[in-house]
């Protein structure tokens, strides 16, 4: 049962602190997306990879965000200092997109992180 | 600047009737529009696609109707049944692209027994 694997499911920390969340794409998608869920943005994009490489993250507050894909199983996002108005959940999504293209993209069950 | 708008946050119907989302969207180079429905606490799970070659496409008790000219898209379910309920969002990309995938603020769909 192929699934996107999203970790941790909840995080609470204080302000100022750093957080990393991560995720486990499907095995042989070439393509990663990180979204945050929240009531006024509905679903924002943050970054997302094609076959590991950063194609934008132009959604990111770049002063304390940064996500990386190390391989082809995982990828990071991290906050470093966290802020209560990072308060949101954070989705993965993976699909293979591009050359081998099916546009459906496939979900975790997302992080909900709450910075105190 | 939101390119794919839901401007309905919320509806509600009644059990057996037809439930119509509705989707705009700004950017004309997107060229494929996709559903999605999430429960809470889950992640968002993919429901019905359509490419801009077509104007419609149907899936049991979805289908997904879309006027180009007009930029908009819609949803529609016949008929509603409780366990439709849930939050639907509006997405869409440009193929051969960046293929970056954009989603609306999504619509509450409340359906009532």
């Amino acid at each position: 049962d192929a699934r996107v694997t999203q970790t941790p499911r909840h995080k609470v920390t204080e302000m100022g602190q750093e957080v990393t969340m991560r995720c486990q794409p499907i095995l042989g998608h070439n393509t990663v997306f990180w979204y945050r869920q929240t009531m006024m943005q509905g679903l924002e994009l943050l970054a997302y990879f094609r076959n590991r490489a950063p194609l934008d993250d132009s959604g990111m507050p770049k002063d304390r965000f940064s996500a990386e894909m190390p391989d082809a199983t995982l990828a990071t996002l991290k906050i470093q200092p966290s802020e209560p108005r990072d308060s949101a959940v954070y989705f993965c999504a993976s699909g293979s997109l591009g050359r081998t293209w099916d546009p459906e993209a496939f979900f975790g069950q997302g992080t909900r992180l709450t910075v105190v | 600047d939101q390119q794919v708008k839901q401007n309905s946050p919320s509806l509600s119907v009644q059990e057996g009737r037809i439930s119509i989302l509705n989707c705009d969207y700004t950017n004309s180079m997107f060229d494929y529009f996709l559903w999605y429905k999430k429960y809470p606490a889950e992640g968002p799970t993919f429901l019905i696609s359509i490419s801009s070659i077509k104007d419609k496409n149907e899936d049991g008790r979805f289908t997904v109707f879309l006027n180009k000219s007009a930029k908009h898209l819609s949803l529609h379910i016949v008929p509603s049944q409780p366990g439709d309920s849930a939050v639907y969002f509006c997405a869409a990309l440009a193929q051969g692209g960046s293929e970056k995938l954009v989603f609306g603020k999504g619509t509450k769909l409340t359906v009532n027994p």
